[in-house]
């Protein structure tokens, strides 16, 4: 168990709908990573924020975006899904910018 | 951003054999990380090794930081160790980790 926490842990929704992923770091992590990994793809990643900023944008859709709580959870939040929206999404903490890395779960979407 | 580059993309080998997966990196960094992704698609912490040679079990790392690449030793393999490993980076500067394509290795019994 790495600490970081991720849910839901499977997503089955339709094309036009949006849907709202939830991480929660490890205990005293300030950054989180977003990264989405497609079907046999590797990691894309899409953002990163630290002590509630956005640090980093990397090939985020517009039709996606995300925060950090003052807790320091994240949310991703996806609209107007599409059929190629569907894939593993993961969050990672770690304690600084380009500290180690901690990986959830993942939350596996899938758009029908 | 840094090029991450894996060798060999693929690898099958007999259960009880050994094999060493390769990491370049086209820019200096200060750190470097392994992870394997198993089957069910979790991402494991391997090692944490911006340089030198860390010992974990079968499994061993070393960085060079100073030629750009990284080595993971996979010793006796099971076929638990089946799955994908990546490496990953961030730069000296910026503040995302560019993460390698990975070595897909299947362990046959």
């Amino acid at each position: 168990d790495s600490g970081v926490t991720q849910t839901p842990k499977h997503l089955i929704t339709a094309t036009g709908q949006r849907v709202t992923l939830r991480c929660s770091p490890r205990s005293g992590d300030l950054s989180v990573y977003w990264y989405q990994q497609s079907l046999d793809q590797g990691l894309q990643f899409l953002i990163q924020y630290y002590n509630g900023e956005e640090r980093a944008k990397g090939n985020i859709l517009e039709r996606f975006s995300a925060q950090q709580f003052p807790d320091l959870h994240s949310e991703l939040n996806l609209s107007s899904l599409e059929l190629g929206d569907s894939a593993l999404y993961f969050c990672a903490s770690s304690v600084e910018s380009n500290g180690e890395l901690f990986f959830g779960e993942g939350s596996r979407l899938t758009v029908l | 951003g840094i090029q991450v580059e894996q060798s060999p993309p693929d690898l099958i080998l007999q259960e009880g054999a050994n094999s060493t997966l390769r990491c370049n990196f086209s820019d200096s960094v200060n750190n470097l990380q392994w992870f394997h992704q198993n089957p069910w698609g979790q991402l494991i912490n391997l090692f944490y090794i911006p340089s030198g040679t860390k010992q974990n079990g079968r499994l061993s790392a070393t960085t060079v930081a100073t030629e750009r690449y990284s080595l993971l030793y996979i010793s006796s393999s099971q076929t638990t160790d089946s799955g994908v490993y990546f490496c990953a980076v961030p730069p000296n500067t910026g503040n995302q980790f560019y993460f390698g394509t990975g070595t897909s290795l299947t362990v046959i019994p």
